[in-house]
């Protein structure tokens, strides 16, 4: 089967780092995808990663392993509107995975 | 300029009743998809649309389904609806089939009661 796994929640501090991990069992793999989602907004793109290895996009990053079916993004100087979901998403054979999403609480 | 968009952003409706919701992209993107994303905030695909012909339909149910006019637009018709039909509609389109990066429209927030 095809599966992704992230935690439901995670909780942090304002200026603080966080790093949400995103595992992945498919029968594919093209590249994934990270994407934030506040609450009763759209998803919109954060970063995408194909090869191993991390890509650093201002305050956020990302990182992959495929050997491990592995990645996390990585969320530096916190901020309050930081505060959102945050969706891990596998392109496998042309179609698009996606896991539950985390729900990253920030606190002053 | 919106690059995707939707209508209408809320739909309240009865049980049995039949609805549609448009979606539109100025983007010149060739894909298009339908999510639902319920109440447990889980992202779920529902078809995708390439150069106007369905590549993907996941196992929905027949009372859905997708129209597309033209590469620009999108609609999903909704027969018959049901309490559990419920749940927020997006919108998304790609350059390429599952490409780079979805450009998701603000999504229908759909109740059924």
């Amino acid at each position: 089967g095809q599966n992704i796994d992230q935690p439901t929640e995670m909780t942090a501090t304002e200026g603080a780092i966080v790093q949400i991990n995103c595992t992945y069992q498919t029968s594919g793999f093209n590249g994934l995808f990270w994407y934030q989602q506040h609450a009763g907004e759209a998803p919109t793109f954060l970063s995408y990663n194909v090869l191993d290895g991390l890509e650093e996009k201002g305050r956020f990053s990302s990182f992959l392993s495929r050997s491990k079916g592995y990645s996390y993004l990585l969320l530096k100087e916190l901020q309050m509107k930081d505060s959102a979901s945050y969706l891990c998403a596998v392109r496998s054979n042309y179609q698009l995975i996606w896991g539950a999403g985390t729900k990253l609480i920030i606190k002053p | 300029d919106t690059a995707v968009s939707q209508t209408p952003k809320y739909l309240v409706t009865q049980m049995g009743n039949d609805k549609s919701i448009k979606c539109e992209q100025n983007l010149g993107h060739d894909t298009m998809y339908w999510y639902k994303q319920d109440s447990k905030k889980f992202l779920k695909i529902m078809f995708s649309y390439n150069n106007k012909e369905l590549i993907i339909n996941e196992t929905v149910p027949n009372r859905f389904s997708p129209k597309s006019p033209d590469k620009a637009h999108l609609n999903l018709h909704i027969n018959s609806l049901e309490l559990g039909d419920s749940a927020v509609y997006f919108c998304a389109s790609s350059q390429e089939f599952s490409g780079y990066e979805q450009y998701f429209g603000p999504g229908t927030r759909l109740t059924v009661t």
